[in-house]
């Protein structure tokens, strides 16, 4: 099945710059990478996704990078702001196959200072 | 549209007793998937249906969890004999074909 790994664990960064999060996965028939965004005692929310047929996505201040060879995506968020501050979950899976290879990474809190 | 409905919100029990955890689907979703998230913690995946079969049950923890789900549509997750290792936020989340998820608020159980 799949695994997938998450870094940093935890990210403090000032307002204004850019925080990353990358995450690794095991699966290479993986080919559907969402973020979910879980704001304290909230549901997770999916924030953007990304198939493997495309290398990067963007919206706004927020941007998905993919490198099928080496089997991981990055999570870009630019500009940070406060609001930013939640957890921030990956997730690989192959689309259409529902269950057990459709695995979350452990998380990385996400800190943005004023 | 309507989202996912978990019911209810909040659930305080006694050690021992049997509790039950709703979810609501969004209508259409073929898949339906159980997790547990403990204070501060990932979310720790229980069991998914597609339909109404569950193909994978790996992660239910022990035979005091269960889950149903009927019509394709309404599941419930059965805690029986609760401990109070079993305190969580129990999250339900629906998916039109297997990729993307949609969370319910979650149901907070909190066993005394």
């Amino acid at each position: 099945g799949e695994n997938v790994e998450q870094h940093p664990s935890t990210l403090s960064v000032q307002e204004g710059d850019s925080a990353v999060i990358k995450c690794t996965y095991s699966d290479s028939a993986s080919n559907y990478f969402p973020w979910y965004k879980q704001e304290l005692g909230k549901r997770p929310q999916l924030i953007i996704d990304i198939r493997s047929n495309v290398g990067e996505k963007k919206d706004q201040r927020i941007a998905v990078t993919l490198n099928k060879t080496a089997k991981h995506f990055s999570l870009h968020i630019t500009e940070t702001q406060p609001e930013d501050s939640a957890v921030y979950f990956c997730a690989a899976s192959v689309s259409g196959d529902y269950g057990q290879n459709f695995v979350f990474g452990p998380g990385t809190r996400l800190s943005v200072l004023p | 549209g309507a989202g996912v409905s978990q019911s209810p919100s909040n659930k305080v029990t006694e050690k021992g007793k049997d509790v039950e955890l709703r979810c609501d689907p969004i209508s259409g979703h073929t898949a339906l998937y159980w997790y547990r998230q403990s204070l501060g913690q990932g979310l720790e995946f229980l069991i998914y249906f597609q339909g109404n079969s569950a193909p994978d049950k790996s992660g239910l923890p022990s035979d005091r969890f269960s889950a149903e789900r009927t019509g394709g549509s309404v599941s419930t997750l059965t805690i029986q004999r609760t401990q109070q290792e079993d305190s969580a936020v129990y999250l339900c989340a629906s998916s039109p074909w297997g990729d993307t998820q949609y969370f319910g608020p979650g149901t907070r159980l909190t066993v005394l």
